[in-house]
C-alpha cells in the first residue's frame, strides 16, 4: 500500500523552462512534506518542505503547493539549470506514520540543454 | 562540517554470509536512521535512534537484523546471515531533535550485492 505516490518516473525538460514534480498521498494524517533531491552515489538532501497549514512555500527558483483537499502537492522549479538533472523523491510524515518520513519512489528529472 | 560517513561505500558477499555496516553521524546530531533503498523505489526506514535508545525498530528484521549506537554517536547495522532479497543500497542519516519537521542529512549510502 503506497502512502506516498510519484506517478512519473521519469521528466525531461528544457534548459530555461518549468519544471513540475507531482506527488500525491493517501493518508491524510500527513502534516509535513518534504521534497528531497538525490544525485547518483549520493545521499538524498533536502530541499524544501511545507507544513500542512501552508498552501505555497518558495525558496529561490525552487517553489512547493500543497492541495490538502486533493492531497497532492507539486515542486516547480523555475527556470530548470542542467545542474537540477538528478532524481528527486517527495516525502511526507504525520501522526499517522508515527512521524516516520514516508517516501515515494522518485521522479527522475532530465534537463535538456 | 562533516557531513554523515558510511562505510563501506560497496560490499559484495555471498548469501549467508554477515555483513556490517557503520555509520557516524553530524556531530551533535541526536537522532540517527537507518535506512533500505531498493532500486526504483524510496528509502525505508529500518531503525531510529534517540541517542543510544532505539525509539523505532517496528520494520527491522529481527530475525536477521541488528543495530547497535553506543556511546550514542556512531552506529552499525549487522545482516546475519544475508539473503538474496537483501542486495539494496543501506543508508544512514541523522538529524538534530526527533523526526517532527527536523531535516535528515543523508550519506552517501552502502551498496550491498549478495551473490
Amino acid at each position: 500500500d503506497q502512502q506516498v505516490k510519484q506517478n512519473s518516473p521519469s521528466l525531461s525538460v528544457q534548459e530555461g523552462r518549468i519544471s513540475i514534480l507531482n506527488c500525491d498521498y493517501t493518508n491524510s494524517m500527513f502534516d509535513y512534506f518534504l521534497w528531497y533531491k538525490k544525485y547518483p552515489a549520493e545521499g538524498p538532501t533536502f530541499l524544501i518542505s511545507i507544513s500542512s497549514i501552508k498552501d505555497k512555500n518558495e525558496d529561490g527558483r525552487f517553489t512547493v503547493f500543497l492541495n490538502k483537499s486533493a492531497k497532492h502537492l507539486s515542486l516547480h522549479i523555475v527556470p530548470s539549470q542542467p545542474g537540477d538533472s538528478a532524481v528527486y523523491f517527495c516525502a511526507a510524515s504525520g501522526s499517522g506514520s508515527n512521524y516516520q518520513l514516508i517516501w515515494g519512489a522518485g521522479t527522475k528529472l532530465i534537463i535538456k540543454p | 562540517e562533516a557531513g554523515v560517513v558510511q562505510s563501506p561505500r560497496y560490499k559484495i558477499i555471498e548469501k549467508k554470509q554477515p555483513v556490517a555496516f557503520w555509520c557516524n553521524p553530524i556531530s551533535g546530531h541526536n537522532t540517527l536512521y537507518w535506512y533500505r533503498q531498493n532500486l526504483g523505489q524510496g528509502p525505508e526506514l529500518l531503525i531510529r535512534y534517540e541517542n543510544e535508545e532505539a525509539v523505532d525498530d517496528s520494520q527491522l528484521p529481527k530475525d536477521r537484523f541488528s543495530a547497535e549506537r553506543l556511546k550514542g554517536v556512531d552506529s552499525t547495522l549487522k545482516i546475519q546471515p544475508a539473503e538474496l532479497g537483501d542486495s539494496a543500497v543501506y543508508l544512514c542519516a541523522s538529524s538534530l531533535g526527533g523526526p517532527v519537521m527536523a531535516t535528515q542529512y543523508f550519506g552517501p549510502g552502502t551498496r550491498l550485492l549478495v551473490l
